[in-house]
């Protein structure tokens, strides 16, 4: 099966502080993602990355930045948290970059900034 | 652009009732339609999937037909069950992209 991790359940952060949120998926896959989840938005992506070193904005790119140095490693940091960042954020990877393509989600983080 | 719009929650059924949650997309060629079901405290896992009009995506006794000519996707079950209680999430990829865009989720309540 998929592993998807992220290397926090909860975080709670002040404001200003430097976050920095891991996932780590097992499957070798090419492609991963990172979305925050909010009460009626739904999903929105933030940044996804198709290989190593490589990054791309999603639709709400504003106030974070990214890491991915190695193919099972992505990061998503918020360089001076704010608390409208509160929120639940998800992690996701998939094999190739095929629409029909499952994205398998990690449990997510569920950011608190006071 | 791309777009998914799903019926408000939440949707509150008895034990083996039947469930109709509505999707509609708006979406430019052909995409690929999913739902995805996020049970409590954890992430998205995928429900199920349709890849071409008239597809029937289906698994764990939900049903969902991809309808080119209404551009809908509704979800179906016909005896939902107390475990069945969690956020159901509408999503399409268009044909040239992997990106998932989302509807803003169905809370399902389920009561014994």
């Amino acid at each position: 099966d998929v592993k998807v991790t992220q290397s926090s359940r909860y975080l709670v952060k002040r404001t200003g502080e430097k976050v920095f949120l891991e996932c780590v998926q097992d499957m070798d896959h090419e492609n991963m993602f990172w979305y925050r989840q909010d009460p009626g938005l739904g999903l929105r992506l933030i940044y996804f990355s198709y290989d190593v070193k490589m990054k791309e904005k999603g639709d709400i790119p504003e106030g974070y930045s990214v890491s991915r140095e190695k193919k099972e490693r992505f990061s998503l940091i918020l360089e001076s948290a704010s608390t409208n960042q509160t929120s639940m954020y998800l992690c996701a990877s998939t094999p190739s970059r095929q629409g029909t393509d499952t994205q398998y989600f990690g449990p997510g983080t569920r950011l608190t900034v006071l | 652009g791309n777009s998914v719009t799903q019926m408000e929650g939440p949707v509150t059924l008895s034990e083996e009732a039947f469930l109709t949650i509505n999707c509609t997309y708006t979406a430019t060629g052909y995409p690929s339609l999913f739902w995805y079901v996020q049970y409590p405290g954890e992430g998205l896992q995928l429900l199920l999937k349709a890849t071409k009009a008239d597809d029937k995506g289906s698994n764990k006794g939900f049903e969902a037909t991809y309808r080119k000519e209404t551009t809908s996707f509704h979800l179906e079950k016909g005896s939902v069950q107390v475990s069945d209680s969690a956020v159901y999430f509408c999503a399409l990829t268009s044909y040239n992209t992997d990106k998932l865009i989302f509807g803003t989720g169905t809370r399902l309540q389920v009561f014994p």
